[in-house]
């Protein structure tokens, strides 16, 4: 089974501090992604990545910055953390671009 | 740009039948995916189609029509546990755009 994990299930945070969120798979997939879920709004992809090394921006970039230095861990980064990017994140990996999505457990983080 | 449409909130009986519509306009398309996310909970993945055509896998059936732009995920003799949200996902050169999703509450 694959299994995707994510470092934390919940967080929280202050106005302006950064906040480094990881992911890791152990599938060796290629592509990795980073969502965030809101009531209303469904999933939103900010960043993903289809090899070590390379990213892509996703939808809604702004104020998020992603990390892939090894094949198996896709870091999401809040520069400087703001309430309006509490939310709920989501990574996803998948073999290929056209497989389905595996996604980690979520992590729900709260900027105070 | 990308539009997925699903209902909102959906609810139905256990043992019943129950479909849920989604409808796209996007600029590509490569498949379109159907993934089921229980409250607090990550999704995860019911079915796959890529050509017209329904795709039959036990309770779960999905459906697609490209020329129409539409899909359908058809859930046969309903439990208490297919309560859940129902996500329609495109994808599009690797990446997948989502539905806002349709709760399905089933009622005994």
């Amino acid at each position: 089974d694959v299994k995707v994990t994510q470092s934390s299930r919940y967080l929280v945070k202050r106005t302006g501090e950064k906040v480094f969120l990881e992911c890791v798979q152990d599938m060796d997939h290629e592509n990795m992604f980073w969502y965030r879920q809101d009531p209303g709004l469904g999933l939103r992809l900010i960043y993903f990545s289809y090899d070590v090394k390379m990213k892509e921006k996703g939808d809604i970039p702004e104020g998020y910055s992603v990390s892939r230095e090894k094949k198996e861990r896709f870091s999401l980064i809040l520069e400087s953390a703001s309430t309006n990017q509490t939310s709920m994140y989501l990574c996803a990996s998948s073999l290929n671009r056209k497989e389905t999505q595996y996604f980690g457990p979520g992590t729900r983080l709260l900027v105070l | 740009g990308q539009n997925i449409d699903q209902p909102t909130e959906m609810t139905a009986t256990e043992g019943a039948i129950v479909q849920i519509n989604c409808t796209y306009q996007t600029s590509g398309f490569n498949g379109l995916f159907w993934y089921q996310q229980h409250a607090g909970e990550a999704p995860t993945f019911l079915s796959y189609n890529v050509l017209d055509g329904l795709e039959e896998k036990g309770r779960f059936s999905s459906f697609l029509s490209r020329s129409k732009g539409y899909s359908y995920l058809l859930l046969k003799e309903l439990q208490m546990k297919d309560s859940a949200s129902y996500l329609c996902a495109v994808v599009n050169a690797g990446k997948s755009t989502f539905g806002d999703g349709t709760t399905l509450t089933v009622k005994p």
